[in-house]
């Protein structure tokens, strides 16, 4: 089951606009972290919010968590060509385990020149 | 460092068939993650392996089954294969802690490449 569920599933946007993507998830988390995969790659982590940041920035991405609504955006300013691929949101599902990620379907971004 | 590896990259199977995953961690990472991801479902977690002992276990059928070794490399195995097992297989690694600590601290995860499985 999806803890995370992102959107939009997809927007196009042009080179040099911004991104905005949303998160929404359903049960209490100790962090949520970002995701970054191209095309039928592996993922690449790009960002974790801690329950009691509410905003964190990493260069052009900037993350916010609202716990209150169970939700968070990921904006990417500036976008460029090579920011085209698809965006997870990921929270923990509890159990006291490192590794039980459970991930939203995805935004797909595409950034055109 | 080194990043996560995975072989082979793809694999071509028929059904009824089995196969094995492999998974190389990042040199010094204890926790080893497997995902199922496909066009439908998604991203799924399989199991978490820590120090040689499965920690957690997805919503899988006892088809799919993992190790893990003393040097934390890790395996997975699905056997009696069906068309719908066709999907990228992702191995994720992380330091690790021990289960209990820091309860429901999730840290950031090194993904490999994928392993991209087609079951005929």
């Amino acid at each position: 089951s999806q803890q995370g569920e992102e959107d939009p599933q997809a927007l196009s946007i042009q080179e040099g606009e911004n991104a905005t993507m949303n998160c929404s998830y359903k049960t209490s988390i100790n962090n949520l972290q970002w995701y970054r995969q191209n095309s039928g790659r592996g993922l690449v982590h790009l960002i974790l919010i801690r329950s009691n940041e509410r905003e964190k920035h990493s260069g052009r991405l900037r993350v916010t968590l609202d716990t209150s609504k169970k939700s968070s955006s990921l904006l990417i300013t500036a976008s460029r060509a090579a920011d085209t691929a698809s965006y997870f949101c990921a929270t923990g599902s509890g159990g006291g385990s490192q590794g039980n990620l459970i991930f939203g379907k995805g935004t797909k971004l595409s950034v055109k020149p | 460092k080194a990043g996560v590896t995975q072989t082979p990259r793809y694999l071509i199977k028929t059904r009824g068939q089995q196969v094995t995953l492999s998974c190389s961690p990042i040199s010094g990472h204890r926790s080893v993650s497997w995902y199922q991801q496909t066009p439908g479902q998604g991203l799924q977690f399989l199991f978490e392996y820590f120090s040689e002992t499965q920690r957690n276990k997805g919503n899988f059928p006892g088809r799919f089954s993992g190790r893990q070794f003393s040097n934390s490399r890790s395996e997975m195995n699905v056997s009696t294969l069906e068309l719908g097992d066709s999907a990228l297989y992702l191995c994720a690694s992380s330091p690790g802690l021990l289960a209990g600590t820091l309860r429901n601290s999730y840290n950031e995860q090194f993904f490999g490449p994928g392993t991209r499985l087609t079951v005929l």
